[in-house]
C-alpha cells in the first residue's frame, strides 16, 4: 500500500468490550494522524502528533484514548463505544512542518469499526 | 461549513469522457491538495497546488486554483472504469501547533466511469 498499515482491517464489538486500533508507518514520518470517516461526512480529525507529542484533539470523547509509544507507531484505544462510533477509522503520516518536504499526507487502509 | 467543499456530490460519466469536480473554501489557505479513495480504503494522495500557483497538471490530471474565488477545480480527462473512486480536496491553511501540518477534507464526489 503507502508505507502505512492498519491492524484490524474490520473490528466488530459491543459497547462494554475494550479494543484497540493499531497504526504503523514505514516512512520515516514524525507525525501522525486519526481521523473518524463516517457514511456522507467529510473525514474528522480526531487526533495530531508530532514528535510523539499529542498536539491537537478535536473535542473528541474519552472513550478514544490515543497512544504514541514512538513516532513509527500509534493506537487508538476503544471503550464503552457507542453504536454511533462505527465507522471507518483512518490512519495518517506525514513530514512535520519546516522540513521543507511535501506536506502530503499518507494514508493507511483504514479499520472498518462496527459497534454493536 | 466544512472547509473545503467538494461539488457535485456525485459524478456519472462514460468512459472515454472528462471528468470536472470543484471544490470551494473559506480561509486562505497554504495549498490544496486533492486525494483519492476507493470503497473503503484508505485516501491516495493525487496532486498538491500553491497558493501562488493557477494550474498544475500530473498525467490526465489537471488542477486549478483560483484563490479571489476560493476555488480549485479537478480535471480527469479521457476517463477510465478504474477512475471510479471519491475525490476530495483538503486544504492547508498553515501549521497549527506543534510541527504537525494538519487539512481540512470536504466531503467528497464521487465519481463513476461506466464503461
Amino acid at each position: 500500500e503507502t508505507g502505512v498499515t492498519q491492524t484490524p482491517r474490520h473490528l466488530v464489538m459491543g459497547m462494554t468490550n475494550k479494543k484497540s486500533l493499531k497504526c504503523e508507518q514505514h516512512l520515516g514520518h514524525n507525525a501522525m494522524y486519526w481521523y473518524k470517516q463516517s457514511a456522507k461526512k467529510p473525514l474528522e480529525l480526531m487526533f495530531v502528533y508530532s514528535l510523539e507529542e499529542r498536539v491537537e484533539n478535536n473535542s473528541v470523547p474519552s472513550r478514544f484514548s490515543p497512544e504514541c509509544p514512538n513516532s513509527s507507531h500509534l493506537f487508538l484505544h476503544l471503550h464503552t463505544l457507542q453504536p454511533e462510533d462505527s465507522a471507518l477509522y483512518l490512519c495518517a503520516s506525514s513530514q512535520p512542518f519546516g522540513t521543507g518536504a511535501r506536506n502530503e499526507q499518507f494514508f493507511g487502509p483504514g479499520t472498518r469499526l462496527t459497534v454493536l | 461549513s466544512q472547509q473545503g467543499e467538494e461539488d457535485p456530490q456525485a459524478l456519472s460519466i462514460q468512459e472515454g469522457e472528462n471528468a470536472t469536480m470543484n471544490c470551494s473554501y473559506k480561509t486562505s489557505i497554504n495549498n490544496l491538495q486533492w486525494y483519492r479513495q476507493n470503497s473503503g480504503r484508505g485516501l491516495v494522495h493525487l496532486i498538491l497546488i500553491r497558493s501562488n500557483e493557477r494550474e498544475k497538471h500530473s498525467g490526465r490530471l489537471r488542477v486549478t486554483l483560483d484563490t479571489s474565488k476560493k476555488s480549485s477545480s479537478l480535471l480527469i480527462t479521457a476517463s477510465r472504469a478504474a477512475d471510479t473512486a471519491s475525490y476530495f480536496c483538503a486544504t492547508d491553511a498553515g501549521w497549527s501547533s506543534g510541527s504537525a501540518r494538519q487539512l481540512t477534507f470536504g466531503s467528497g464526489t464521487q465519481l463513476t466511469v461506466l464503461p
